[in-house]
C-alpha cells in the first residue's frame, strides 16, 4: 500500500517560516491535501489539491507538490499555528483508499 | 451553515460493539459522500471508510473489513458507523467527515464532526 512519510516534528520561531514535507513515491502525480489538528479539536482542511486554500485559511499557508515530495509552508508563523499537520492522498492502486501521513508536530518556539 | 454533529462519548467492554452517529445539517445530505476517520491516543489519523448517502454503497479500509458497518438514515440526514468485536486498541476519537465532491468522490474532507470518544476497557 502507498506510504506517506512526514517528519515527526518541526520547530520554528514566531515570524519565521515552517516547511513540512510529505514524501511518497511519485507523489507529484497525486493530489495532496493538508489538515491541521489541534488537541481537542476536529481536523481542519488548510490546503487542498496541492496548493489551493479553502476560504478562511490565511494566505500564510501555502502548498507545493513535485516529484517525490509535497510541502506545506507556513509563513510568518504565529503561536496559534502550533498543531499537528497531516498530509493526505487518495491511493489509486489496488486498495483505492485514503492514506494519511504520520503527522508532523509544529512547535512555535 | 454546514454542520456535522456526532453522538456523545461511549465506554464499551472488549468484544462488544459501538455505534456512532453523525447528524448533518446545512446541506443536501444525499449529495456528498461521508468518510469516517479515527485517532487513537498519541497516534495519527486513520481512515476507516466511506458511505454514499444516496445509494448506501460503502467501501472500507482493509484493516476494518468484517468489523465495521457504515449506514445512513436519509430521513434523519444522519450517517452511522458501527464497529464490532471491540478491542482495547479501538480506543480512539472517531470523526465523520464530509467529502467535498458534490455527487462524486474526491477523497477530500472539507467539513468534520466534532468527534466521538470511544473507550474500550474491561
Amino acid at each position: 500500500s502507498y506510504v506517506l512519510t512526514q517528519p515527526p516534528s518541526v520547530s520554528v520561531a514566531p515570524g519565521k517560516t515552517a516547511r513540512i514535507t510529505c514524501g511518497g513515491n511519485n507523489i507529484g502525480g497525486k493530489s495532496v491535501h493538508w489538515y491541521q489538528k489541534k488537541p481537542g479539536q476536529a481536523p481542519l482542511l488548510v490546503i487542498y489539491s496541492d496548493s489551493d486554500r479553502p476560504s478562511g485559511i490565511p494566505e500564510r499557508f501555502s502548498g507545493s507538490n513535485s516529484g517525490n515530495t509535497a510541502t506545506l509552508t507556513i509563513s510568518r508563523v504565529e503561536a496559534g499555528d502550533e498543531a499537528d499537520y497531516y498530509c493526505q492522498v487518495w491511493d489509486s492502486g489496488r486498495d483505492r483508499h485514503v492514506v494519511f501521513g504520520g503527522g508532523t508536530k509544529v512547535t512555535v518556539l | 451553515q454546514v454542520q456535522l454533529v456526532q453522538s456523545g462519548a461511549e465506554v464499551k467492554k472488549p468484544g462488544f460493539s459501538v455505534k456512532v452517529s453523525c447528524k448533518t445539517s446545512g446541506y443536501t445530505f444525499f449529495g456528498y459522500y461521508m468518510h469516517w476517520v479515527r485517532q487513537a491516543p498519541g497516534q495519527g489519523l486513520e481512515w476507516m471508510g466511506w458511505i454514499d448517502p444516496n445509494s448506501g454503497a460503502t467501501d472500507y479500509a482493509q484493516e476494518f473489513q468484517g468489523r465495521v458497518t457504515m449506514t445512513r438514515d436519509t430521513s434523519l440526514s444522519t450517517a452511522f458507523m458501527e464497529l464490532s468485536r471491540l478491542r482495547s486498541d479501538d480506543t480512539a476519537v472517531y470523526y465523520c467527515a464530509r467529502d467535498e465532491g458534490l455527487g462524486e468522490l474526491k477523497f477530500l474532507m472539507d467539513v468534520w464532526g466534532q468527534g466521538t470518544r470511544v473507550t474500550v476497557s474491561s
